[in-house]
């Protein structure tokens, strides 16, 4: 069993609806909780970190932990065009684990 | 915010001949850097950890005479790849840690290396 488990997609979805992206894990030690985004030939950005189990907004972004159901959630509302990307969870406890990387494309 | 950087951007080069690939932290200092490599539509894969000052920690199966992997300055990591084949064509991203507890990992924009 991996670490973390994120669903590849690919995810489409058309422009203005909500994306929910998500992934779980299985190491209890795992401490802060990163996504980031990655669009095509470039490295990925640092979109938003959590330390504690419940939610943190930026923007149309929402990060949301379960620590006890070890589960973590990237929402993005009103999704455009420019949110196309590989989305990648991150877990952090001694190092550093990403999940496989989500493809979203939002359809004008 | 912090930014990192890395040079090239792309690279080509002919079997056999060795590329060297720079990552810097521009605005903040970088006790640790990390090498990775992602091929088409998969995700991340970590090569090896950077230290500054010190050997760098290689993950299983990469080979760290292939790869070779200096730390000079707390700003500045290099990622040597010596005599490349087709095969190491792919896209090599650094990363720079920010020192404390959340460990966050700062991206340079990728080098994309192709070996003819």
């Amino acid at each position: 069993q991996k670490e973390v488990e994120q669903d590849p997609g690919p995810l489409s979805v058309p422009e203005g609806a909500i994306v929910s992206l998500n992934c779980t894990y299985s190491n209890s030690a795992f401490q802060y909780f990163m996504w980031y985004r990655q669009y095509s030939r470039k490295g990925p950005e640092l979109l938003m970190y959590t330390y504690s189990s419940g939610n943190k907004e930026d923007g149309r972004f929402t990060a949301q932990v379960d620590k006890s159901s070890k589960y973590i959630s990237l929402f993005i509302r009103d999704s455009q065009p420019s949110d196309s990307a590989t989305y990648l969870c991150a877990m952090v406890s001694n190092d550093m684990r990403f999940g496989a990387g989500t493809r979203l494309t939002v359809k004008p | 915010g912090a930014v990192v950087s890395q040079h090239p951007s792309w690279v080509i080069c002919k079997s056999g001949t060795s590329v060297k690939i720079e990552c810097r932290s521009l605005d903040f200092q970088a006790t640790t850097m990390f090498w990775y490599r992602q091929f088409p539509k998969q995700s991340l894969m970590l090569m090896a950890t950077s230290n500054e000052g010190s050997k760098a920690t290689y993950e299983q199966g990469v080979e760290k005479d292939k790869f070779l992997i200096n730390h000079a300055s707390l700003t500045l990591s290099t990622l040597t790849v010596t005599s490349a084949h087709p095969e190491d064509s792919s896209f090599y991203i650094c990363s720079a840690q920010l020192a404390g507890l959340s460990r966050e990992q700062f991206f340079g924009p990728g080098t994309r290396l192709t070996v003819l």
